[in-house]
């Protein structure tokens, strides 16, 4: 069970728009509408921040979305702030009854 | 309101049993999937399985499955992480998690440092 592919850093200014992609295959990411995203700020859990590919949980800032096409997940977050600056982690529901993880994704605001 | 409150952080040497426990409270716990997260240092997220409270019924990542015990007590609204044995190579932090909408409440996480 491998883990989906994330790129391993993304970077861009205040205000502006990432989008961070998750590739996995038929038989998780694109087989179920299971994806999920997480945010996850040094020395800290994980928060979820999109579930069921594009829904956000309560108090989620509007600023985050997700989507997916084929075998790839994406999140964008529009209007990057200070506070974006974390690690993300996408993850997905499998065809073997199980759950695996992206690879991580390192977001660095300049 | 929702909470998953882990056990402390554990020094344990290579060999010997473990049992780290989550404490669910503000919610239904046999209805929802309760899981574990293992990351070694420095490193990415991994799922290690799930257990259901109200059946005890588990499923494992393959890469966990004969290495560690997941279990729940409804009665006490608490899940467990078990090692029987060991190893330097399990030194991570833990997470439980929550199956609700995903993953959606994590515990605050339980260090588990395996050194002789």
């Amino acid at each position: 069970q491998s883990a989906l592919t994330q790129p391993a850093s993304v970077s861009g200014s205040p205000g502006q728009s990432i989008t961070i992609s998750c590739t996995g295959s038929s038989s998780d990411v694109g087989g179920y509408n299971y994806v999920a995203w997480f945010r996850q700020h040094p020395g800290k859990a994980p928060k979820l921040m999109i579930y069921d590919v594009s829904n956000r949980p309560s108090g989620v800032s509007s600023r985050f979305s997700g989507s997916k096409s084929g075998n790839t997940a994406s999140l964008t977050i529009s209007g990057l702030q200070a506070e974006d600056e974390a690690d993300y982690y996408c993850s997905s529901y499998t065809s073997s009854t199980t759950y695996v993880f992206g690879t991580g994704t390192m977001v660095t605001v300049l | 309101e929702v909470q998953l409150v882990q056990s402390g952080a554990e020094v344990k040497k290579p060999g010997e049993s473990l049992k780290i426990s989550c404490k669910a409270s503000g919610y239904t716990f046999g209805i929802y999937w309760i899981g574990w997260v293992r990351q070694m240092p420095g490193k990415g997220l991994e799922w290690m399985g799930n257990v259901y409270p109200a059946d005890s019924g588990t499923r494992y990542s393959p890469s966990f499955q004969g290495q560690v015990t997941i279990s729940a007590d409804k009665s006490i609204t608490t899940a467990y992480l078990h090692w029987s044995s060991l190893k330097a190579s399990d030194t991570a932090m833990y997470y439980c998690v929550r199956r609700g909408y995903d993953f959606d409440y994590w515990g605050q996480g339980t260090l588990v440092t395996v050194s002789s």
